[in-house]
């Protein structure tokens, strides 16, 4: 069964203190991986797409990578701004899940000043 | 500006009561999707559509409705049988491109 699960459920940084949250996924053949921000009450706003191994991607304090069985979202030096619930969703290959995203869980990220 | 809009952005319900929430994308986008959650549970699946006149259900379809009349719209009505249907819900659209789905903004549905 194609499975998305993030990690850890919830994390607690000081300004300016780096970290990273984790992706995992089992899907039969991956077609793309994306990376989301959710403020409370609000809609997922799209941050990255990452389609193979190796592959990396950069927005201000947030890169995003890929591994064949995970990815990682790395935060430099965060603020207290980039508090926020990161979803991970994949998509499948062959037509698993009839092509819909595969979201886990998130990661409610909170930056103290 | 194209995006989806999603309306009203609060809802209460009484027991018993059948409710519609609306959901209409501007961006020419064929697949639609619902989505409920709930604290700590993530986003759940309810119903989707590839296609004008056509809608699965998803995880979670029971004591929901939903009809695709039109490209634009997507309404979905959460019915007396949805015994828990407090929660946050969230209408999507994806053209399938490099860029996911896009999310409105949600709508918070309270019984009351």
């Amino acid at each position: 069964e194609d499975q998305v699960t993030q990690s850890p459920e919830a994390l607690r940084l000081q300004e300016g203190e780096s970290s990273s949250l984790n992706c995992s996924y089992t899907v039969s053949g991956l077609r793309g991986l994306f990376w989301y921000r959710q403020d409370p009450g609000k809609g997922p706003e799209f941050l990255f797409t990452l389609y193979s191994a190796g592959e990396e991607k950069e927005k201000e304090r947030l890169k995003a990578t890929l591994t064949k069985k995970e990815s990682f979202l790395h935060i430099t030096a965060p603020k207290p701004e980039d508090s926020a619930t990161y979803l991970c969703a994949v998509q499948a290959l062959g037509g698993g899940s009839q092509g819909n995203l595969i979201f886990g869980k998130g990661t409610k990220l909170s930056v103290k000043p | 500006d194209g995006g989806i809009t999603q309306s009203p952005k609060y809802l209460f319900r009484k027991e018993g009561q059948n409710v519609t929430l609306s959901c209409e994308q501007n961006l020419n986008h064929d697949a639609m999707y619902w989505y409920r959650q709930d604290p700590g549970q993530g986003l759940r699946l309810i119903y989707y559509s590839q296609i004008v006149n056509d809608f699965q259900k998803g995880d979670i379809a029971e004591g929901y409705s939903v009809s695709r009349e039109k490209k634009e719209s997507f309404p979905l009505t959460v019915t007396s049988a949805q015994k828990n249907p407090t929660a946050f819900y969230l209408c999507a659209s994806w053209d399938r491109g490099p860029y996911g789905y896009t999310f409105g903004s949600g709508t918070r549905l309270t019984v009351v």
